[in-house]
């Protein structure tokens, strides 16, 4: 069974810091996303990969964010320098074949 | 661009209710899902839709896909507390892309 886990669940950092998000799917993926959550903006796509290849960074707000994906388990998603609007929830999710996407449990972010 | 729409934003609505929740779409699709967000946590899988007609149901929940039409509904059953959540429906295009669109979200609320 494909399942999410990211890490940390919650990062509280200074502006200007450089923030790591991280994400292991355990298996049975081919595509990886990368959401953000705000009350204002909804769920917004930042990127995402077909076997570890980018296919779409659209979404990603600035060449402040990038994200990585090394190997079939395990991604980053990177803010540097962070800013207090980067202040969000950040979701992981995985494509399951006919089940759409499983989301991993998320990291509130909160740049102060 | 691939709109899509839920209505009401926000439900309050009484236990033992029956009410409907709106999913409308913008472009083709060949598949929907419904997901469920109680606050503070994750997206949790409802229901996949892989076709015209296609009814699904859960307990209280009943989903449903016209693709002629565009437009998808969640039915609630006689509403009690524990369905209080945030649901969104996301469409995903038929454009081969796995780049699903995500609605914005109906919040409900059931009162006891």
């Amino acid at each position: 069974d494909a399942g999410v886990i990211q890490s940390p669940r919650h990062e509280v950092t200074e502006m200007g810091q450089e923030v790591t998000l991280r994400c292991k799917p355990i298996s049975g993926h081919d595509y990886l996303f990368w959401y953000r959550q705000t009350m204002m903006r909804g769920l917004e796509l930042l990127i995402y990969f077909n076997n570890n290849v980018p296919i779409d960074d659209s979404g990603m707000p600035e060449d402040r964010f990038s994200a990585k994906m090394p190997n079939a388990s395990f991604s980053t998603l990177k803010i540097q320098p962070s800013e207090p609007r980067d202040s969000a929830v950040y979701f992981c999710a995985v494509r399951r074949a006919d089940y759409g996407y499983t989301f991993g449990s998320g990291t509130r972010l909160t740049v102060v | 661009e691939l709109k899509v729409e839920q209505n009401p934003l926000f439900l309050s609505m009484q236990e033992g209710k029956n009410y409907t929740i709106y999913c409308n779409y913008s472009t083709t699709s060949d598949r929907l899902y419904w997901y469920r967000q109680d606050p503070g946590k994750s997206l949790e899988s409802l229901f996949v839709l892989l076709s015209n007609g296609a009814v699904k149901q859960e307990g209280r929940l009943m989903a449903s896909l016209d693709t002629k039409a565009r437009l998808s509904t969640l039915h609630i059953t006689a509403a009690v507390h524990d369905l209080s959540a945030t649901y969104f429906c996301a469409v995903r295009p038929t454009s081969g892309t796995y780049k699903y669109i995500f609605g914005t979200g109906t919040r409900l609320k059931v009162l006891a």
